[in-house]
C-alpha cells in the first residue's frame, strides 16, 4: 500500500514537504508519480521519478518549484514544494507506476491534502 | 502540456453499455499507451484498463478498452449502479521531447 502524508495549510509562497510511504512491494523496483486533484475538480499528474531516482519529470506549472525525490532504503518518496501558490492546492495523491513495460497507474495512495491560504 | 479530450458526462440505465471517449494526439495517445481509471466518490482512483486494452487482475470483463490512432475509448457494459462513477484516461506524452504523463478531463458517469 501507499500511505501519504505532510499535507497541510500554508501561506503562498511557502513550502511543504509531502511524504509517501510504501509498504507491501519491492518499492525500489518501481517507478512512482506524484498526482493532485482540486476537489470537484479532475486529476493533474505532477511529477514522476525513475525507480533509481536519477529520472525526474514535472509538470510546467511546478517545474522550478517542486522536486521529487526518493529513499529507496526507507520507501519513501518526497515531494519538496516551495513558492507555493493558491492554485497548488489540493489533494495530493501518490501513485505506483506498472512494471515490465506496461503503462498505468497500478496503485495509489489515499492523498494527503495540501491547502495555500493566507 | 496538453490534456487529453474527454465528455463531461455520459449517462445510461442499468443494463445497458456506455462508451467514453477519450481524445489527444499523435504525440500522447498516438504514440503511446492508453490506460483508464475510475473514482468512485469520495474515493482515491483506482486503475481498469492499461496498455490501451489489458484488464488489471480482478476487474469485471464488463469493462474494455481499445485505441485506433489518436483515440481511446473505454467501453462499460451491462452497466449497473456501483459503476457510477468518474472516469478518466491517462497516457504519456513526448511533446517537445518533455515526457510527461497526461489525463483526460474526466468523464462523470451515470447510472440512470
Amino acid at each position: 500500500q501507499l500511505v501519504e502524508s505532510g499535507g497541510s495549510l500554508v501561506q503562498p509562497g511557502g513550502s511543504l514537504r509531502l511524504s509517501c510511504a510504501g509498504s507491501g512491494f519491492n518499492f525500489g523496483d518501481y517507478e512512482m508519480n506524484w498526482v493532485r486533484q482540486v476537489p470537484g475538480k479532475g486529476l493533474e499528474w505532477v511529477a514522476h521519478i525513475s525507480a533509481r531516482g536519477n529520472v525526474k519529470y514535472y509538470v510546467d506549472s511546478v517545474k522550478g518549484r517542486f522536486i521529487i525525490s526518493r529513499d529507496n532504503a526507507q520507501r519513501l518518496l518526497l515531494l519538496d514544494m516551495n513558492g507555493l501558490r493558491d492554485e497548488d492546492s489540493g489533494l495530493y495523491y501518490c501513485a505506483r507506476d506498472l512494471i515490465g513495460g506496461d503503462y498505468g497507474m497500478g496503485l495509489w495512495g489515499h492523498g494527503t491534502t495540501v491547502s495555500v491560504s493566507s | 502540456q496538453r490534456v487529453l479530450t474527454q465528455p463531461p458526462s455520459v449517462s445510461a440505465a442499468p443494463g445497458q453499455r456506455v462508451t467514453i471517449s477519450c481524445s489527444g494526439y499523435k504525440s500522447n495517445i498516438g504514440d503511446n499507451y492508453v490506460s483508464w481509471y475510475q473514482q468512485l466518490p469520495g474515493t482515491a482512483p483506482k486503475l481498469l484498463i492499461y496498455d490501451n486494452y489489458k484488464r488489471l487482475s480482478g476487474i469485471s470483463d464488463r469493462f474494455s478498452g481499445s485505441k485506433s490512432g489518436t483515440s481511446a475509448t473505454l467501453t462499460i457494459s451491462a452497466l449497473q449502479t456501483a459503476d457510477e462513477a468518474d472516469y478518466y484516461c491517462a497516457t504519456w506524452d513526448n511533446y517537445l521531447n518533455a515526457p510527461h504523463w497526461v489525463f483526460g478531463g474526466g468523464t462523470k458517469l451515470t447510472v440512470l
